[in-house]
């Protein structure tokens, strides 16, 4: 089982609409939690971190429930640039140092 | 300027050869990692560096070796190269370790005949 799970999509959406998705994760220690975007063939970037009461950036909500093991994103009134893949980002801590798995990513592509 | 910069941002070799990927970068930061990225995967981590004397593992390192030369630069070597080593590589660079921010810079495409 993959220590990061995403659904790959594409997520067609229009533009001004909401779109959210999930990503889980098998370690039940696991610490923090990022959201990354990246841009086709780019580097990734962070776009937010998730913290446990659950956190938002703009037009961008993120959520953590670590009783099902999951983090969330949602994105409301997308815009044509919020095309992107967005990579779940897991660290957990192992015996002598963090571990950090990415999951593959969702695509999100939104339409005009 | 690019913080975090990566040469070749391209590269195409052959199976056999010897092929190094440097990178560099000017944010200050101790620590530096090396990632591949494949369609379909994460990414996944092949080795990583906390400061210039210090050298780890990933979960990937076989048929990968590294080199710190300084803060700022930290090089990944093919030692002779193979088709599945066909990739996208990504340097990063962290300021406190894996559960801070990894900034990452613009990537090499590996292609290997």
């Amino acid at each position: 089982r993959k220590e990061v799970e995403q659904d790959p999509g594409p997520f067609n959406v229009p533009e001004g609409a909401t779109v959210a998705f999930n990503c889980t994760y098998s370690n039940s220690a696991s610490q923090s939690f990022f959201w990354y975007r990246q841009d086709c063939r780019k580097e990734p970037k962070l776009l937010m971190s998730v913290y446990s009461s659950g956190n938002e950036d703009g037009r961008f909500t993120a959520q953590l429930n670590r009783a099902s093991q999951y983090i969330s994103l949602l994105i409301r009134d997308s815009k044509l640039s919020d095309s992107a893949t967005y990579l779940c980002v897991v660290t957990a801590r192992t015996s002598n140092d963090y571990k950090l798995s990415f999951g593959a990513g969702t695509t999100v592509t939104v339409r005009a | 300027d690019a913080d975090v910069t990566q040469t070749p941002r391209n590269r195409i070799t052959k199976t056999g050869k010897r092929i190094m990927l440097e990178c560099s970068q000017t944010k200050g930061h101790d620590r530096m990692y090396w990632y591949r990225q494949d369609p379909g995967l994460g990414l996944r981590l092949i080795y990583y560096s906390f400061d210039v004397k210090d050298i780890n593992k990933g979960e990937i390192s076989d048929g990968y070796s590294v080199s710190r030369q300084a803060q700022a630069k930290f090089s990944l070597s093919l030692e002779s190269a193979i088709p599945n080593q066909t990739a996208l590589y990504f340097c990063a660079t962290s300021d406190a370790g894996f559960q801070e921010t990894q900034y990452f810079g613009p990537g090499t495409r590996l292609l290997v005949l």
